[in-house]
């Protein structure tokens, strides 16, 4: 089945400063490869995601990039902000008729200092 | 979000009793999950449904059971509780092939003693 490795599993940052999360995967059969952020006790929530058609994604200060080639992925967080501290879990599946397992990496926990 | 309601939303249980989560959800959704998250290990499937006749083992679903009584509800069932399942539990519903994101309750925290 599939393999999601995320690193680093803590990040601290300066406010201000970019942050950047990396997956590998291991199906090359995933095509799809969402991003999720879990504030303190709270549930996750998706915050961007990507399929294997595309290279890159940005929405406002996050941007995922794929390398399919390489396997792996990346969550980029430019200009943190406090709020921005979280743990944030990648994941990879893929899409098919009859439905997706997503399956999540370990998580990384950032923390934004002000 | 109250479209995807888990309960209890804590508990405490000793070991060797039998303990049920429960999950419900309003979005209409086929696809149901269970996960479970520990400290550095992520969310790990449990179980997961894409239908109400249609159970499907996760990747960690030894000493976990589940029932899918409607489309809107889908439960987990722990036989005989042990100490290693006490962590967060998390239910989450998807759509329909064209759709991609899940969404997920609020959680259950679940001690085992």
């Amino acid at each position: 089945g599939e393999n999601v490795e995320q690193h680093p599993s803590t990040l601290s940052v300066q406010e201000g400063d970019s942050a950047v999360i990396k997956c590998t995967y291991s199906d090359s059969a995933s095509n799809y490869f969402p991003w999720y952020k879990q504030e303190l006790g709270k549930r996750p929530q998706l915050i961007i995601d990507i399929r294997s058609n595309v290279g890159e994604k940005k929405d406002q200060r996050i941007a995922v990039t794929l390398n399919k080639t390489a396997k792996h992925f990346s969550l980029h967080i430019t200009e943190t902000q406090p709020e921005d501290s979280a743990v944030y879990f990648c994941a990879a599946s893929i899409i098919k008729a009859a439905g997706n397992k997503l399956t999540f990496g370990g998580g990384t926990r950032v923390l934004v200092k002000p | 979000d109250a479209d995807v309601t888990q309960t209890p939303r804590n508990r405490i249980t000793k070991t060797g009793k039998r303990i049920m989560l429960e999950c419900s959800q309003t979005k209409g959704h086929d696809r149901m999950y269970w996960y479970r998250q520990d400290p550095g290990l992520g969310l790990r499937l449990i179980y997961y449904s894409f239908d109400v006749k249609d159970i499907n083992k996760g990747e960690i679903s030894d000493g976990y059971s589940v029932s899918r009584q409607a489309q809107a509800k889908f439960s987990l069932s722990l036989e005989s509780a042990i100490p290693n399942q006490t962590a967060l539990y998390f239910c989450a519903t998807k759509s329909d092939d064209r759709g991609t994101e899940a969404f997920f309750g609020q959680g259950t925290r679940l001690t085992v003693v």
